[in-house]
């Protein structure tokens, strides 16, 4: 079965914090994986994808297909990066996409 | 650029009428357009993919005749919830793919959130 697992209902960390948001997949065959970014009264925006291998305002993803994850990085988190973040596989045709439940991340100052 | 928009912003409607939700790519062709809906505190679940001119591919669990799609141009698609009743209440968001690779990005549009008395 094709899914998405992000344990974690919420982070909460402290300005300046190293951030880790943990995603996992189930995809027979080779992933290919995204994260979303939606902060407060915005739309779903995407973050970064791993084909890029991109790093987009200090996060960065690196797909470990031994362990299935996807985890999203970042080594000093801002405040300005409380948002709820999803992990999405992509499924099949038609560029469907499946999504994690989502993490909260929260950070302090 | 890459802009979908979605019309309602919100809509209340009575139990047994039906409510039409538009999604417009704004500034560009959007050869695909997906359908989905969140639950409160939840996350996105994919209702249907639609391709412009040709039915909607609905997932399982989806009653098409309760949920009607339409994707008559490039730049519109559009959702109608039929004798919409309270549990339909939901948060529902559309995307839209431009291109025609798989791993082409999809834009969202900002959701429509939908109130059955």
């Amino acid at each position: 079965a094709q899914r998405v697992t992000q344990p974690e209902k919420l982070l909460s960390v402290f300005k300046g914090a190293p951030v880790e948001l943990k995603c996992n997949y189930s995809y027979s065959g080779s992933p290919e994986l995204f994260w979303y970014v939606q902060y407060s009264r915005q739309r779903l925006q995407l973050l970064l994808r791993h084909i890029s291998r991109e790093s987009i305002k200090g996060f960065t993803a690196d797909l470990n297909k031994g362990e299935t994850s996807f985890h999203l990085k970042k080594p000093f988190a801002q405040e300005e990066d409380s948002a709820m973040y999803y992990c999405a596989l992509l499924s099949g045709g038609y560029n469907k996409l499946i999504f994690g439940a989502g993490t909260r991340l929260a950070v302090h100052p | 650029g890459a802009v979908v928009s979605q019309h309602p912003s919100w809509v209340i409607c009575k139990s047994g009428t039906s409510v039409k939700i538009e999604c417009r790519s704004l500034d560009f062709q959007a050869t695909t357009m997906f359908w989905y809906r969140q639950f409160p505190k939840q996350s996105l679940m994919l209702m249907a993919t639609s391709n412009e001119g040709s039915k909607a591919t609905y997932e399982q669990g989806v009653e098409k005749d309760k949920f009607l799609i339409n994707h008559a141009s490039l730049t519109l698609s559009t959702l109608t919830v039929t004798s919409a009743h309270p549990e339909d209440s939901s948060f529902y968001i559309c995307s839209a793919g431009r291109g025609v690779t798989r791993t082409d990005t999809q834009y969202f549009g900002p959701g429509t959130r939908l109130t059955v008395l």
